[in-house]
């Protein structure tokens, strides 16, 4: 069965360092999309993907970037991550906008 | 921000009896889905309404959208503990990007 995938689970970093989050689906998609999620604010996109080599910033994108060099995988990364950066990040796919379908999240620790 | 808005944040019933959640949002649309996010998990897509329909059903899901209010509800009948979840609406704005906007959602308590 197609499925989308995030890794790590968990992760917990320091102030500074360089992450790097996985994300791969299965279906097929051209659409991918990266959000956080926070208390209090629901979901927010920080970047998205209609394509191979295509990249568009979200809402709060500023931290953040993506590459997109096959349609499998969108792996987002925290050039050098704050404590605000604290969060549980979503990854999601889709064909169009009917449905989007979602990974099990990563939860974020920056200390 | 073009995010929607759900009402109540939280809801507490007890089992049998109806939920009833809703949803407003701020720009014209062509879609309006809602999405349940069981704890720990990631979001599931549960129905899509588009712009020029007004209900929706899919088993024990109704799903209602006035464009001209600019809100959506999604009533949950004969509700269950298994019902128990967070639901989120997300648009599907009319500005040609394939992207959609999610609530803050609604934090839904089934008592058994």
């Amino acid at each position: 069965d197609a499925e989308i995938t995030q890794s790590p689970r968990h992760k917990i970093t320091e102030t500074g360092r360089q992450v790097t989050l996985a994300c791969h689906q299965t279906w097929n998609h051209n659409n991918m999309f990266w959000y956080r999620q926070d208390l209090g604010h629901g979901l927010r996109l920080i970047h998205y993907s209609y394509g191979v080599q295509d990249t568009n910033k979200g809402e709060v994108s500023d931290g953040y970037s993506v590459s997109r060099s096959n349609t499998e995988d969108l792996p987002l990364t925290l050039e050098s991550a704050a404590s605000s950066q604290t969060s549980v990040y979503f990854c999601a796919s889709s064909e169009d906008t009917d449905t989007q379908y979602f990974g099990p999240g990563t939860r974020l620790t920056v200390l | 921000s073009q995010q929607g808005e759900e009402d109540p944040q939280a809801l507490s019933i007890q089992e049998g009896e109806n939920a009833t959640m809703n949803c407003s949002y701020k720009t014209s649309i062509n879609n309006l889905q809602w999405y349940r996010q069981n704890s720990g998990r990631g979001l599931v897509h549960l129905i899509l309404i588009r712009s020029n329909e007004r209900e929706k059903h899919s088993g024990r899901l109704r799903v209602t959208l006035d464009t001209s209010k600019k809100s959506s509800s999604l009533l949950i009948t004969a509700s269950r503990a298994a019902d128990t979840a967070s639901y989120f609406c997300a648009t599907d704005p009319q500005t040609g990007a394939n992207n959609l906007f999610f609530g803050t959602g609604t934090r839904l308590t089934v008592i058994p």
